[in-house]
């Protein structure tokens, strides 16, 4: 099982929905990732936190809203989706040491599985 | 855009023999890291080589690095049909803000009992 835990696993929505996604950790973690995945293909990055305060946005359309109210709590805000939105939304967290080069590995939860319709 | 290439894109061998997996990346590289998803779940972390260092082991895995050729390989020994995954490469290009991990296309790697 992971440490990062996402809910809902599931979620369908209309296009006219407005829906959250949660993702939680307890491992200390100081950065928090959203990356969304399609089918077959490897995981892009939308937003990292890093200190709680957004340090990363790659050009993510504003249909996508992301919150990080504290440090063990991440949330991605969904408003008037689009189909080809439908994807695996994952969520991850890592060591992050302002100072320092070295960077520690992303734990991961199993996703969300949204189907926007 | 995904700086990280690899092939194979499939895989398919049999239970004890070894496989191999290749990443070809773009750019200069704080690290790089290899990961492995199971169908329908998020992503684990397998093993992290930094710039600096040319080879990596943990357990059956092996992990080298060639950043003249801006390659990695990641080889699995004596498989499993428990590692049936995907497995994928990423490239740290560590920035002040914070990890950028660009992942590449991924191999999906089938191993047959």
């Amino acid at each position: 099982d992971t440490e990062v835990t996402q809910t809902p696993k599931h979620l369908v929505m209309g296009m006219t929905n407005k829906k959250s996604l949660k993702c939680e950790q307890h491992m200390g973690h100081r950065a928090m990732y959203w990356y969304k995945q399609k089918a077959k293909k490897p995981p892009e990055l939308m937003f990292v936190y890093s200190y709680e305060k957004l340090s990363i946005n790659e050009s993510v359309p504003s249909r996508f809203s992301p919150e990080c109210p504290n440090s063990s709590l991440l949330n991605l805000h969904l408003h008037a989706l689009q189909p080809e939105d439908s994807a695996l939304y994952l969520c991850a967290s890592s060591q992050f040491r302002l100072l320092s080069s070295y960077n520690s590995p992303l734990h991961f939860g199993n996703g969300t599985r949204l189907t926007v319709t | 855009s995904q700086q990280g290439e690899e092939d194979p894109q499939a895989l398919s061998i049999q239970e004890g023999e070894n496989a191999t997996m290749n990443c070809s990346y773009k750019t200069s590289i704080n690290n790089l890291q290899w990961y492995r998803q199971n169908s329908g779940r998020g992503l684990v972390h397998l093993i992290l080589i930094r710039s600096n260092e040319r080879e990596k082991h943990s357990g059956r895995l092996r992990v080298t690095l060639d950043t003249s050729k801006k390659s990695s390989s990641l080889l699995i020994t004596a498989s499993r049909a428990a590692d049936t995954a995907s497995y994928f490469c990423a490239t740290d290009l560590r920035e002040a803000s914070g990890s950028r991990l660009t992942f590449g296309e991924g191999t999906q790697l089938t191993v047959n009992p």
